[in-house]
């Protein structure tokens, strides 16, 4: 496997579910990242992670919690969404925070919040 | 007012034209420019990455910023049907996160 990955590709959940979405990078690279993308809408950055330390929240609502165990994965937490967060989701990452030179994206998870 | 606007298109053109595609930015602190290309279904991936003023050429495609007008361009010769996708410009300042316009959607016709 080489680049970022991210899984589930899609996701359909209701209000009251709680589900996760995956991301690993095979980069070796120090710094991951969350992003929203709407339609219509530009790339929201959601949250940055530096060798597994948060750098970044911006001002994302707390039924979004990510968790970054090392730093090569990345995950985002779900629960209690409205339909109004039903988006596609990015996970990339960069060598070092702010590296946006060499920014890599996965393929997103499509998540349909019901 | 955005801080990077971008027309969504659809841009439809026939193979083998030249296609450009334009940004205009507010920030003029940013000295950063790139420009993502997105197919359906994927994430953006880099294509072009310069700095400050002036142009810069990648086989077929060619990005050009403009800081006295704040307005950043793409051009891509001889399209083909592969370059249909939606082209993300995004700019920053070197300190602060990065900007990302709306993209623009392209459809290269065979």
């Amino acid at each position: 496997e080489t680049g970022v990955t991210q899984t589930p590709r899609h996701l359909v959940m209701g209000m009251t579910n709680k589900k996760s979405l995956k991301c690993e990078q095979h980069l070796g690279h120090n710094a991951m990242y969350w992003y929203k993308q709407s339609a219509k809408k530009p790339l929201e950055l959601m949250f940055v992670y530096s060798l597994e330390e948060r750098v970044e929240n911006n001002s994302v609502p707390s039924r979004f919690s990510p968790e970054c165990p090392n730093s090569s994965h990345l995950f985002l937490h779900l629960h209690t969404l409205q339909p109004e967060d039903s988006a596609l989701y990015l996970c990339a990452s960069s060598p070092e925070p702010g590296g946006y030179e060499k920014l890599f994206f996965g393929s997103g998870t499509q998540l349909s919040v019901l | 007012q955005k801080e990077v606007e971008q027309d969504p298109g659809p841009l439809s053109v026939p193979e083998g034209a030249i296609v450009s595609l334009n940004c205009t930015y507010s920030n003029s602190a940013f000295q950063y420019f790139m420009w993502y290309r997105q197919y359906s279904r994927k994430g953006p991936e880099l294509l072009m990455y310069t700095y400050s003023s002036g142009n810069k050429e990648d086989g077929r495609f060619t990005a050009q910023v403009d800081k006295s007008s704040k307005y950043i361009s793409l051009f891509i010769r001889d399209s083909q049907p592969s370059d249909s996708a939606t082209y993300l410009c995004a700019s920053y300042t070197g300190f602060q996160k990065l900007v990302f316009g709306t993209g623009t959607r392209l459809l290269v016709s065979p």
